[in-house]
C-alpha cells in the first residue's frame, strides 16, 4: 500500500529554535500534501493543504509566518515550527494524497519545546 | 460546511465479540467516507473507503462499515474483535466538489477490547 514517510518522529528542542519536519511520500507522487496537528485525546485539526509547486492554502487561525510549509516536489513537503514556544509543543501529522486517492498518513512527530 | 459525529467517546468489548463503532456524517451532496485507526503515537492508518456502489464496504483487518445514506451513517463493524484491535478509530468525510477536497474527521472513538 501508500506509504508515507515522516521524519523525525520525534523532537525535543530549546525555546527559540526553528524546527524543520519532513513527509514524503515513498511510492506515490502526491499531488497534494496535508499538514495536521493533534492535542492529547483529540481529533486531528488541519492546519494546511499544499500543492505541489504552489503555496501552501492555511487554515483560519493558523499562523503561516510561524508555520512555514514548502512543497518542493510530487514527493516532499516540509513544515517548519519557526522560533518554537513550549505552547508549539504537539503531536505533528502529514497526509499525502494522489488526485483522488484516500489520504495516507505519515506517523507523526512529537514535539516538544522545553 | 460538512461534519462527521461519533458519538460515543469510548466502546468496551469482550474479545471475540461483534465491535460496531458509530459515525454519522453532515455533506452537500454525495459523500466519500473514510475510516482510519490510530495507534499510540502513531499516525493514521486507512482502513476503508465508500466512494459509490455496494452499501457494504469490506477493508483490512477484517473491518467492513455499511453506508446508509437514508440515516447518513457509516458504521465501522467487526464480528469478531481482538485485543490487538484496541486503538483509537476516526471516520471521516470529504465531499465530492469540495473546494480543496479537505478530510473532515470525527473526534475518535477509543476502542478498548478486553481478553
Amino acid at each position: 500500500g501508500a506509504v508515507v514517510s515522516q521524519h523525525p518522529s520525534w523532537v525535543i528542542c530549546k525555546s527559540g529554535t526553528s524546527v524543520k519536519i519532513e513527509c514524503r511520500s515513498l511510492d506515490f507522487q502526491a499531488t497534494t500534501m496535508f499538514w495536521y496537528r493533534q492535542f492529547p485525546k483529540q481529533s486531528l485539526m488541519l492546519m494546511a493543504t499544499s500543492n505541489e509547486g504552489s503555496k501552501a492554502t492555511y487554515e483560519q487561525g493558523v499562523e503561516k509566518d510561524k508555520f512555514l510549509i514548502n512543497h518542493a516536489s510530487l514527493t516532499l513537503s516540509t513544515l517548519t515550527v519557526t522560533s518554537a514556544h513550549p505552547e508549539d509543543s504537539s503531536f505533528y501529522i502529514c497526509s499525502a494524497r494522489a488526485g483522488l486517492q484516500p489520504q495516507h498518513f505519515g506517523d507523526g512527530t512529537r514535539l516538544s519545546i522545553l | 460546511a460538512q461534519s462527521v459525529a461519533q458519538p460515543e467517546d469510548q466502546v468496551n468489548v469482550a474479545e471475540g465479540n461483534p465491535l460496531t463503532v458509530k459515525c454519522t456524517y453532515s455533506v452537500s451532496g454525495n459523500p466519500y467516507l473514510f475510516w482510519y485507526v490510530q495507534y499510540p503515537n502513531r499516525g493514521l492508518q486507512f482502513l476503508l473507503k465508500y466512494i459509490t456502489g455496494d452499501n457494504l464496504v469490506k477493508g483490512s483487518y477484517g473491518f467492513e462499515a455499511e453506508f446508509n445514506k437514508s440515516q447518513t451513517s457509516f458504521h465501522l463493524k467487526k464480528p469478531s474483535a481482538l485485543v490487538s484491535d484496541s486503538a483509537l478509530y476516526f471516520c471521516a468525510v470529504r465531499a465530492r466538489k469540495a473546494a480543496g477536497n479537505k478530510l473532515t474527521f470525527g473526534g475518535g472513538t477509543r476502542v478498548l477490547v478486553k481478553p
